[in-house]
């Protein structure tokens, strides 16, 4: 265990599912991330929580939508995806929003869209 | 440009060999950090060492080793006497601010594969 827990570690969903993915940490950080993992392409950030704040990458899509309840619970809803979504998606967290703290991952979750 | 190269995307030794894997990068900042993570099978990346632009000395943790050298952009890390264990993609990153707030640009990882 990471200190980061991510539900499920895998997920196989049709394009006209809906689907949730959650993270969650108890290690008192106050910034969380969804990063994208695909086979042969740097790491992608998706989404960050910072004290409550979201920020995210313009680059994307809409099927993808994040919620964060509070600062210990992150999650990513899908809904109609594509195959080319399938990957490797990734939750971090950090004490705060800065990146010289280095970041706390969680296993992933793989998934394959059918 | 903010960018991380890691020009090796494979490397293949046997247990108890040495190993460099290359990190060069490239930012527009006079401050910033650099890292290196570990992806084991398991998926998790793994947190192995931070280094800001101001510190150049070389450090040591066991068998491994970071060499920082600002004069050509490169963080190379080595794996003294490899292990199975060692088996996994490391991540080269550096830290960078953007539209996004503070954020890291990964360099693309090498995957290293120690056999026995």
């Amino acid at each position: 265990e990471t200190g980061v827990t991510q539900t499920p570690r895998h997920l196989v969903m049709g394009m006209t599912n809906k689907k949730s993915l959650k993270c969650e940490q108890h290690l008192g950080h106050n910034a969380m991330y969804w990063y994208k993992q695909s086979a042969k392409k740097p790491l992608e950030l998706m989404f960050v929580y910072s004290l409550e704040e979201r920020v995210e990458n313009n680059s994307v899509p809409s099927r993808f939508s994040p919620e964060c309840p509070n600062s210990s619970h992150l999650f990513l809803h899908l809904h109609t995806l594509q195959p080319e979504d399938s990957a490797l998606y990734l939750c971090a967290s950090s004490p705060s929003g800065e990146t010289i703290y280095g970041y706390t991952f969680g296993s992933g979750t793989r998934l394959t869209v059918v | 440009a903010q960018k991380v190269t890691q020009a090796q995307t494979e490397i293949s030794v046997v247990e108890k060999e040495d190993v460099t894997l290359d990190c060069v990068y490239e930012t527009r900042d006079t401050t910033y950090y650099l890292f290196w993570y570990k992806q084991p099978p398991s998926g998790e990346l793994v947190f192995l060492i931070r280094r800001n632009s101001f510190d150049e000395q070389n450090e040591i943790s066991g068998r491994y080793s970071w060499n920082f050298q600002k004069s050509t952009s490169s963080f190379n890390f080595t794996i003294t006497a490899s292990q199975v264990v060692d088996s996994a993609v490391y991540f080269c990153a550096l830290s960078v601010r953007d539209n996004y707030g503070q954020n890291f640009v990964f360099g693309p990882g090498t995957r290293l594969s120690v056999l026995p």
